[in-house]
């Protein structure tokens, strides 16, 4: 069962460069998420998906962008990345948004900015 | 703006205690979560809470959750060593599909 799936597991990238992070999932969610994990702080919502084609914005969404084109893949951009966008980003994806439906998690990318 | 706190931020105890873990958030919420994470590992789902007064427990751990103080614990009972792991707890806006996560409680627990 591969669940939800990250690629790359890590990147460094140089400022500037503009990288894609790609998350697939094969359980049929129609919900799915990114994050990004910082040193001692929890999950913070980048933008999420409720379904193919559509996408919104989270709590920190500046400085990246989504796309959805396909149900199962859920695509993070990084136009022009800055240090401060080194973090340990983390997909999830749920069946619906709510109720008793948990997000299931990726193992995460790691990306650090030089 | 919802807001969620958990304390301790960090504890180390020894096996065969108990011990609770607090989530407090600041505005009324339909759901909260309670999930583990393993270091440089993803995160695994551990319960779902979704009204006053729901328990849930599984092994040694056991979540609560009390709506009217706003209030969830993770109460560990004679901790054993595979429990060390990050704790974090995530709560829902009402009728919203986002997340407010805390920012976790590292658990060590020593042998």
């Amino acid at each position: 069962n591969a669940g939800v799936t990250q690629t790359p597991k890590f990147r460094v990238l140089k400022t500037g460069q503009s990288m894609t992070l790609l998350c697939a999932q094969d359980m049929n969610h129609e919900y799915m998420y990114w994050y990004r994990q910082d040193p001692g702080m929890g999950l913070r919502l980048i933008h999420y998906s409720v379904g193919e084609g559509t996408t919104a914005k989270g709590e920190v969404p500046d400085g990246y962008n989504v796309s959805r084109l396909k149900k199962q893949n859920f695509l993070l951009g990084l136009e022009s990345a800055a240090p401060s966008q080194t973090s340990v980003y983390f997909c999830a994806s749920s069946a619906t948004g709510g109720e008793n439906q948990p997000q299931h998690f990726g193992d995460g990318t790691r990306l650090s900015i030089l | 703006e919802l807001k969620v706190e958990q304390n301790p931020l960090f504890l180390s105890m020894q096996e065969g205690k108990n011990y609770t873990i607090y989530c407090n958030y600041s505005t009324t919420s339909d759901r909260l979560y309670w999930y583990r994470q393993d270091p440089g590992k993803s995160l695994e789902s551990l319960f779902v809470l979704l009204s006053n007064g729901a328990v849930k427990q599984e092994g040694r751990l056991m979540a609560s959750l009390d709506t009217k103080a706003r209030l969830s614990t993770l109460h560990i009972t004679a901790a054993v060593h595979d429990l060390s792991a990050t704790y974090f707890c995530a709560v829902a806006l009402w009728g919203n599909y986002q997340l407010i996560w805390g920012a976790g409680t590292k658990l060590i627990i020593k042998p």
